[in-house]
């Protein structure tokens, strides 16, 4: 079965800093890779996501993650964070077969310094 | 706002009890997914409809039950709740259940005491 490792429990990054999180996936063959963001009483909204191509994907909100294979990674960055990205952030892999149900990371609580 | 409607937003009953959440998705969308967030076991997927039908299924409880009605909204039923039944549970569509973006609804956050 598919499993996705978020190593970071917290960041923390001042304003106006680069932001880079990560995530790491196990799935025999390629997955599809999901990025999401929950902001504080709100639900679940997606980044972005990645099915095939251009292994650099871009989100919303000047996010963007690149899928690297043979490190079976999708990591998040942006260049630039706003304090209004404060959130918990989910890496999500899902499979094909006729249903692309996420299987969603624990997840990673991003901090904001003015 | 994703479009999509939960009720209740909160909801605190007893062990033993019996509730139905409801989801109203995005209007044009067919499918209907449930998910259970709780600290213990992180964001689960629970069980999927596709216009009506149960499409897929994944760590649902057999105390746990859903639907999707003809007007295309779905309810979640949990019954002789446990205390381990408090979470988030969040309610998500899309358009024809494959590859489309999924949208989520704000939850509904249930304390069982």
């Amino acid at each position: 079965a598919q499993s996705v490792t978020q190593p970071d429990i917290h960041i923390t990054v001042s304003e106006g800093a680069s932001l880079e999180l990560r995530c790491n996936y196990s799935y025999g063959a390629t997955p599809y890779l999901f990025w999401y963001v929950q902001s504080p009483g709100q639900g679940l909204q997606l980044l972005l996501k990645y099915f095939s191509g251009d292994t650099l994907v871009q989100g919303i909100k000047g996010f963007e993650a690149e899928f690297k294979r043979s490190q079976s990674s999708f990591n998040l960055r942006k260049p630039s964070v706003h304090w209004s990205d404060a959130a918990e952030y989910f890496c999500a892999v899902g499979v094909g077969g006729g249903s692309y149900i996420p299987t969603f990371g624990r997840g990673t609580s991003l901090i904001v310094h003015p | 706002d994703s479009g999509v409607t939960q009720t209740p937003k909160h909801l605190i009953t007893a062990t033993g009890q019996r509730v139905t959440l409801r989801c109203s998705p995005r209007s044009g969308d067919l499918s209907v997914y449930w998910y259970q967030q709780s600290l213990d076991q992180g964001l689960q997927f629970l069980i999927q409809y596709y216009n009506g039908e149960e499409r897929a299924k994944g760590n649902i409880l057999e105390r746990f039950s859903a639907q999707q009605f003809p007007d295309l909204h779905s309810e979640l039923n949990l019954s002789s709740l446990e205390l381990g039944d408090s979470a988030l549970y969040f309610c998500a569509s899309s358009a024809f259940g494959g590859t489309e973006t999924q949208y989520f609804g704000p939850g509904t956050r249930l304390l069982v005491l």
